[in-house]
């Protein structure tokens, strides 16, 4: 699984447009990349995955650079009940576990 | 709705007990995972399987033991618990794909060894 590097922490207010960047220097031509939330107490959500370019969905953006060698999270107008932990993970195929890394810890305040 | 299911939910039990962790899911899907996470740190990776009789140690050492007999269940067994095995311990599995594929979460087992 390729090296994911993420900030620790992000701090927001209600309303403001989120976007969490991920470095995957190593990603493999075959990799996709996903995001997953997770509040506390609770297992990890898919959010959105993407391959390359640009990816929508009701929830967030995926921003993927030619190079793939990073990605951007996008959180439109983010509410008190954004307040999670968001992981970035690249590859998930064939044999390869799912292993998640530390993280970033987005705190939105009122 | 994910059709992933753990239980118990909540288990207290006393140093030394054998326990099961139970986790079955009802989607097919040929990879599952056990996962160990205390309150505000990292999700740890202690086994996986990629499909029936396979079974591997994920990246965080652990004393517990896991079976994969059936497509739909993956059980957690810790021989004799001990108050360092006190965790959160989440269930996942997810398709074999070649390409990207989305990982689904149980409600997870909250284990308490007092």
């Amino acid at each position: 699984l390729a090296k994911t590097t993420q900030p620790i922490s992000m701090d927001s207010y209600e309303g403001q447009e989120v976007n969490i960047t991920c470095s995957h220097n190593n990603i493999a031509t075959n990799d996709y990349i996903t995001w997953y939330q997770q509040f506390p107490s609770q297992g990890p959500r898919f959010i959105i995955q993407g391959y390359k370019t640009k990816v929508t969905n009701e929830v967030a953006s995926l921003f993927i650079p030619a190079d793939r060698k990073s990605s951007t999270l996008s959180l439109p107008r983010v509410s008190l009940s954004d307040t999670a932990v968001y992981y970035c993970l690249v590859g998930n195929t064939g044999r390869r576990a799912l292993t998640f890394g530390s993280g970033t810890r987005l705190q939105v305040q009122p | 709705e994910a059709d992933i299911y753990q239980t118990p939910r909540y288990l207290v039990i006393g140093t030394g007990k054998k326990i099961t962790l139970e986790c079955s899911q009802t989607m097919g899907h040929d990879k599952m995972y056990w996962y160990q996470q205390d309150p505000g740190m990292e999700l740890h990776l202690i086994h996986y399987s990629y499909g029936v009789n396979s079974t591997e140690k994920g990246d965080l050492s652990s004393e517990s033991t896991v079976s994969r007999i059936r497509t739909e269940h993956f059980p957690l067994t810790l021989e004799s618990a001990r108050p360092s095995h006190t965790s959160q311990y989440l269930c996942a599995s997810s398709e074999w794909a070649g390409s990207g594929t989305e990982a689904f979460f149980g409600q997870g087992t909250r284990l308490t060894v007092v």
